[in-house]
């Protein structure tokens, strides 16, 4: 499979608990987004790298958030001191230069309790 | 800011029939880009078609086409000949065409479309 794939898929945590996501974006694309969706709403953007540097945080990104993307290949966001309202689906994207279509993983859903 | 409305919240339709959901948005820009993303349950987001603010032809892709209004920044999404495999959520979403610091989509809250056998 050449997606997007982020891991877990799944995580249920205890609030006050630090969570960390996965994003492995196709391998050509340079650019990685994370979009957070809740229930019922569109997603809402982050973040986003270009290759290795990060360019542009929402203000959603609260200092409990930070995001890194070492190599300019995988992706990781960081959640720390987990809140009940963190609970939602966090989507990673990457895109592809030429047409600049963006292309999502399955992403991973966060429970906090 | 530019903000993205899909006032649908749920649509249905008959297999085999035409459906179309409606989104409007507001930007003071003159040049952007327009998406639909469909997301079935479960799985992962995909765009659907694409439409560039500066060009006047509709986009088609098979069975799906928009109708853009710029003046009226409408933009609403056309499925033909509707399958079951149609059933999911979509949102309407907007890029800035900036170059710099506009990266980001904004997207509507969705329309769940379910296609009735």
């Amino acid at each position: 499979d050449t997606g997007v794939s982020q891991d877990p898929r799944h995580k249920i945590t205890k609030r006050g608990q630090n969570v960390t996501f996965r994003c492995d974006p196709i391998s050509e694309h340079n650019r990685l987004y994370w979009y957070r969706q809740t229930l019922g709403q569109g997603p809402e953007f982050l973040t986003y790298f270009q290759n290795e540097a990060q360019l542009e945080k929402s203000r959603l990104l609260s200092d409990r958030f930070s995001a890194e993307r070492p190599k300019g290949s995988f992706s990781t966001l960081e959640i720390q001191r987990t809140e009940q309202g963190d609970s939602a689906m966090y989507l990673c994207a990457s895109r592809e230069a030429h047409t600049g279509e963006l292309f999502f993983g399955e992403g991973s859903r966060l429970t906090v309790l | 800011a530019q903000t993205v409305t899909q006032s649908q919240p749920e649509m249905s339709v008959q297999e085999a029939e035409t459906v179309t959901l409606s989104c409007t948005y507001d930007t003071s820009e003159s040049d952007y880009y327009l998406f639909w993303y469909k997301q079935p349950p479960s799985r992962q987001m995909i765009l659907v078609i694409r439409q560039e603010a500066y060009k006047q032809q509709n986009a088609t892709e098979n069975r799906f086409s928009v109708n853009f209004q710029k003046a009226a920044k409408s933009f609403s999404l056309k499925i033909s000949d509707s399958q079951l495999g149609d059933a999911a959520m979509y949102f309407c979403a907007y890029r800035s065409a900036a170059i710099w610091g506009n990266e980001k989509l904004t997207f509507g809250t969705g329309t769940r479309l379910t296609i009735i056998p």
